[in-house]
């Protein structure tokens, strides 16, 4: 299996708190995404990063920032969460980008009271 | 429109069967596909690509229609462990991914 994991795997917070998910990989890969997956939509990229400090917006990001300051951490912030932020999130990472396949993290549940 | 349409089932087959799953793509500009199976409250896993001239590995052949804008995954000889959500995923250029909502398969004794 590749190395990326995800911290906290759970997480209960309120409404208008800040949240920061991190993403962590060992491959040296140099892709990182973060998606959420929710039933009825199935996963959605929220944001990408093709490299340190170079990221971009996915479907879905409005309410989401992310930063990427060494190649092995993604991390996701819920500026201030709100009960539609409610999901399960994963992060993947990916060598070759559009051309190759992710590999994903065991994923973070949260929810948001 | 979705980018990418699955019928999400679910599939109830008995063991041994042979099941099959579509998914169709809106845009044409595609550039790459896979199949990924996803268990119970896990990640999504790879499963295989897809290929244009279609692949195989083991029970499992997936093939690629561009014409009609579509993938499908084919499983011979159901094992119980196959039991999951199968997910396809086009991809595009620009790093855009999209993936299906996923089909269930219960594979019944």
């Amino acid at each position: 299996d590749a190395g990326i994991t995800q911290s906290p795997r759970h997480k209960v917070t309120e409404t208008g708190t800040p949240v920061t998910l991190r993403c962590h990989q060992t491959e040296n890969h140099r892709y990182m995404y973060w998606y959420r997956q929710d039933p009825g939509h199935g996963l959605r990229l929220i944001h990408y990063s093709y490299g340190v400090k170079d990221t971009d917006k996915g479907e879905v990001s409005d309410g989401y920032s992310v930063s990427r300051s060494k190649t092995e951490d993604f991390l996701l912030t819920l500026e201030s969460a709100t009960s539609s932020q409610t999901s399960v999130y994963f992060c993947a990472i990916s060598a070759f980008g559009t051309s190759g396949h992710h590999y994903f993290g065991p994923g973070t549940r949260l929810t948001v009271t | 429109r979705k980018e990418v349409e699955q019928d999400p089932g679910p599939f109830n087959v008995p063991e041994g069967a042979t099941v099959a799953f579509n998914c169709t793509y809106s845009n044409s500009a595609s550039q790459s596909f896979f199949w990924y199976r996803q268990d119970c409250r896990k990640e999504p896993k790879l499963l295989m690509s897809v290929y244009s001239s279609g692949n195989e590995d083991g029970r499992f052949t997936a093939q690629l229609n561009r014409a009609s804008q579509y993938i499908s995954l084919l499983i011979r000889d159901s094992k119980l462990s196959d039991s999951a959500t199968y997910l396809c995923v086009v991809t595009y250029t620009g790093n855009q991914f999209y993936f299906g909502t996923g089909t269930s398969l219960t594979v019944i004794p």
